[in-house]
Order: structure tokens, then sequence, then C-alpha cells
């Protein structure tokens, strides 16, 4: 079992619509969890971060996060094209105390105009 | 505030070379991760520094793969020699500290091609 899993897509949604992005991981121990966006050919940028149980919103993103069923996603409201990129889920296990963060490969997100 | 800087952006190599790639974090940034992203994969860390300490190495290939942080700042990221499985995007990230919630920037990478 990979320690973060996500459906790699593509995910198609049209403008406007709610897109929702999900991710498992696998231990329990997890502390917190990332949400990054990577366009074509860029580097990834933080969105969201989520580290206690229940939704978290900022903006148009919702993060949620179920920690007793190791999953975590992100919702995106009123889609955009601008959106279309890769979203990838990240993992902090945090052992020892310090920063362990592990990445899934990515869900591709496509928003139809 | 100036981002994670990163060079060269861009480098093609023949297989058994040698490569370096070189990383400036966020100023005052402990923490720096170097990270291998191959096509279609996420991000897979290779080494995380504490200052100039190493604090995970456990999935760099050490037979190959060396980095050093000379005095907390800067890093660079050897590969000798190389392979084609080598080709993929480096990412280098900073954090401001190495703990829980800490959220890491990454610089623009520095895409390798091995042929």
């Amino acid at each position: 079992q990979k320690e973060v899993e996500q459906n790699s897509g593509p995910l198609s949604v049209p403008e406007g619509a709610i897109a929702s992005l999900n991710c498992t991981y696998s231990d329990r121990v997890s502390q917190s969890f990332f949400w990054y966006r990577q366009y074509s050919g860029k580097s990834p940028e933080l969105i969201m971060s989520i580290y206690s149980n229940g939704d978290k919103e900022d903006g148009r993103f919702t993060a949620q996060l179920n920690k007793a069923s190791q999953y975590v996603s992100l919702l995106i409201r009123d889609s955009q094209p601008s959106d279309s990129a890769t979203y990838l889920c990240a993992v902090n296990q945090a052992p020892g105390g310090y920063q362990k963060v592990t990445f899934g490969t990515g869900t591709k997100l496509q928003v139809i105009p | 505030e100036a981002g994670v800087a990163q060079s060269p952006r861009y480098k093609i190599i023949e297989k058994r070379q040698s490569v370096a790639f070189w990383c400036n974090p966020i100023s005052g940034h402990a923490t720096l991760y170097w990270y291998q992203q191959i096509l279609g994969q996420g991000p897979k860390l290779l080494i995380q520094f504490q200052n100039n300490g190493v604090v995970d190495d456990s999935q760099l290939p050490k037979d190959r793969f060396s980095a050093e942080r000379l005095k907390g700042v800067d890093s660079t990221l050897k590969i000798q020699p190389a392979k084609l499985e080598d080709s993929a995007v480096y990412l280098c990230a900073s954090s401001l500290t190495g703990g829980m919630n800490t959220e890491a920037f990454f610089g623009q990478g520095t895409r390798l091609t091995v042929v």
C-alpha cells in the first residue's frame, strides 16, 4: 500500500462546478496535511494546509480532514479553467519531531470552459 | 521576499557523466529539502537538512548521489555517475523550521535529462 494515494485522473469538471479531489494515507500518526497545485512544467505551490479534523475554508478552496478514516480532500468551488493543474496531496508524518513530508502522485484536474 | 533559487534550470548530460545542482533557500529558512520528481509522479524526498545537518537521507542513492549544505545556507546536490533513470526534475524547497506544521516553498527546479 502506498503511503499517500490519489487517483491520477484526469478529473474533468465543467467551468463553475465543484471539483472534489481525494487523498488517503496509510500512517495513522500523520500530523499535518497539505495540498499543492502544480501547473505543467512548474514547481508545486502550496494552496491549503490542514491540521485538525473538520473543514478549513480559504476562498474557493475547502480542505476536509478525517483522521479516523485517514483521508483528506480538497473541494474547489466555482471551478475556473485556470484551476486546471495537477493537485498534490502531501502528508507530514513528523517522526522524531522533524517534518517528513510524503507526496502522492497527484490528481490532474481539467476544468472545461 | 525572494523565493527559493535554483540553477541551472535545464541540464542535458550523457550517462556516466557527473552533474551538480545548486540551491539558495529563502533567507532565514533553517530547513532545506531536495526532491526528485519523475514525470507523472509526485516529488520524492531525497535529503532533508536542518541548518547544515542531515535529518533524513533515507531515500538518497548514496552510491551516486551526494549533497551538502555548507554554513547552513546554500546547498548542492551532485550525481556521479548519472544513469538514464536519473532523468527527472530536481526540486529544492525550504521551510522556516522543520517542525510539524511548517510549510515548504519550492524553487523552480532543475530539469535533468540523461541520454
